[in-house]
């Protein structure tokens, strides 16, 4: 079984809808991120979150919210969805001890 | 501001080729650097880590070089084979910050 799941895979959605997309994990980490890959730009960090209680906006958190319910699950949220955040989004954790962040299959979203 | 600049932004080899990957950084102060492999459609998995310490790392025909002084690090690919196409992303981590800066990834196409 994968370490880190995503749902779904993949989701097209209209204009001004929310959605939540969902990211689990069973490597026991403590810390959590939800990033988003357009083509031709780098992984950019929408949220993370170190512990239960720890929410961090990363670097492009507007019209995003997450909830991180226990420690394996960290949820993305789009309020009101928009079609320029169209992407492809990947939650990810870290190992605190050897820092590597593991990555999981990723959710292709498409807003109309 | 952290950045992570790579180059080149596409590459196409024959297989069998050898190729380099350049990264450059502004991250400060270092703590460590990697390089991710992400093929089409997946998550990025980590392929090797550099600390300030290290010059050379290799992980069977990747092998990463630092020179932590002109803050520049090289991936090369020994013996290319198909299975290499992907994306190759330098992710550099400041001391002190758990947020990676991510760089946005040298495509890379091996023909037969």
């Amino acid at each position: 079984d994968a370490d880190v799941t995503q749902t779904p895979r993949n989701r097209i959605t209209k204009t001004g809808k929310r959605i939540m997309l969902e990211c689990s994990q069973t490597k026991g980490h403590d810390r959590m991120y939800w990033y988003r890959q357009d083509p031709g730009l780098g992984l950019r960090l929408i949220y993370y979150s170190f512990d239960v209680k720890d929410i961090n906006k990363g670097e492009i958190s507007d019209g995003y919210s997450v909830s991180r319910q226990a420690q394996a699950k960290f949820s993305l949220s789009l309020e009101s969805a928009i079609p320029n955040q169209t992407a492809l989004y990947f939650c990810a954790t870290k190992d605190r001890a050897d820092g590597a962040q593991y990555f999981g299959p990723g959710t292709r979203l498409l807003v109309l | 501001k952290n950045q992570v600049e790579q180059s080149p932004q596409s590459l196409i080899i024959l297989e069998g080729k050898n190729c380099t990957l350049q990264c450059n950084y502004t991250v400060s102060p270092f703590s460590n650097l990697r390089w991710y492999k992400q093929d089409t459609g997946r998550g990025p998995v980590s392929l090797t880590i550099m600390t300030f310490s290290e010059n050379t790392k290799s992980n069977g025909r990747y092998t990463a070089t630092l020179d932590a002084d002109t803050k520049q690090s090289s991936l090369h690919i020994t013996a290319s084979q198909l299975s290499d196409s992907a994306s190759y992303i330098c992710v550099v981590t400041s001391g002190g910050s758990y947020i990676p800066t991510f760089g946005r990834g040298t495509s890379l196409i091996v023909h037969p």
